[in-house]
């Protein structure tokens, strides 16, 4: 079945890397997703990859995409005060019709 | 170009009854999706319109119904409200080809967070 999966918190240093992980159990997604979520705001999309793809960049923010182990990473540079956050994983499949998402990460940020 | 519009923001209903949360499109969006999202959770996807019809369903009971009007602005509709109801209650548009092919990229409405008593 459809199924993704994320750990609940991350926890980095003001500054530092952050690399937050998604494992995903359907072989025919299509798309993967990262969607940032702040309190009282709906979910904002930070950025998505195509599955044959296996890197993308955009500014601060490296995906990372291991279609042979079915796992995404997100790698936010430099990390700041303002990512503080949940970050979701979400995939589409064939259908694409509906996003399959992850319990989401809430990543903490120590001074 | 406005965003998505989610109203009311906040409710509180009781067991048995029925609640409508509306939901108005990004302009230039056609398609409108409807999520829930449980208190710790990702969003649970209910159903999506596209061209004023039900397009998928997620799984959940009949008593979660919607419609999408001419200007693509849409209603969730929840009969016969259960405590596990409670949730956030998402709304997306999107901007979606015939083929439906290509990313599904959401532009998310900020919710209507639905408690029930």
């Amino acid at each position: 079945g459809e199924d993704v999966e994320q750990s609940l918190f991350l926890s980095v240093r003001e500054g530092d890397s952050s690399v937050i992980n998604c494992t995903y159990t359907d072989s025919s997604s299509t798309y993967l997703y990262w969607y940032k979520q702040e309190p009282g705001a709906g979910l904002q999309l930070l950025t998505y990859i195509f599955s044959n793809m296996d890197m993308k960049q955009d500014q601060r923010l490296t995906v990372l995409l291991n279609k042979k182990d079915k796992h995404l990473s997100l790698r936010i540079a430099d990390t700041q005060t303002g990512d503080s956050a949940i970050y979701f994983c979400a995939e589409s499949l064939d259908s694409n019709y509906q996003l399959i998402w992850g319990a989401g990460t809430k990543l903490i940020i120590k001074p | 170009e406005t965003g998505v519009t989610q109203s009311p923001t906040h409710l509180i209903k009781t067991r048995g009854q029925q609640v409508t949360l509306r939901c108005s499109s990004q302009s230039g969006h056609n398609t409108v999706s409807w999520y829930q999202q449980a208190l710790g959770q990702g969003p649970q996807f209910i159903f999506q319109y596209y061209r004023e019809e039900e397009n998928g369903r997620g799984n959940f009971p009949p008593r979660f119904s919607g419609l999408q009007f001419p200007n693509y602005s849409s209603e969730l509709n929840v009969n016969a409200l259960e405590l596990d109801d409670s949730a956030l209650y998402l709304c997306a548009s999107s901007l979606r080809g015939q083929g439906f092919s290509g990313a599904n990229v959401l532009t998310f409405g900020a919710g209507s967070r639905l408690t029930v008593l």
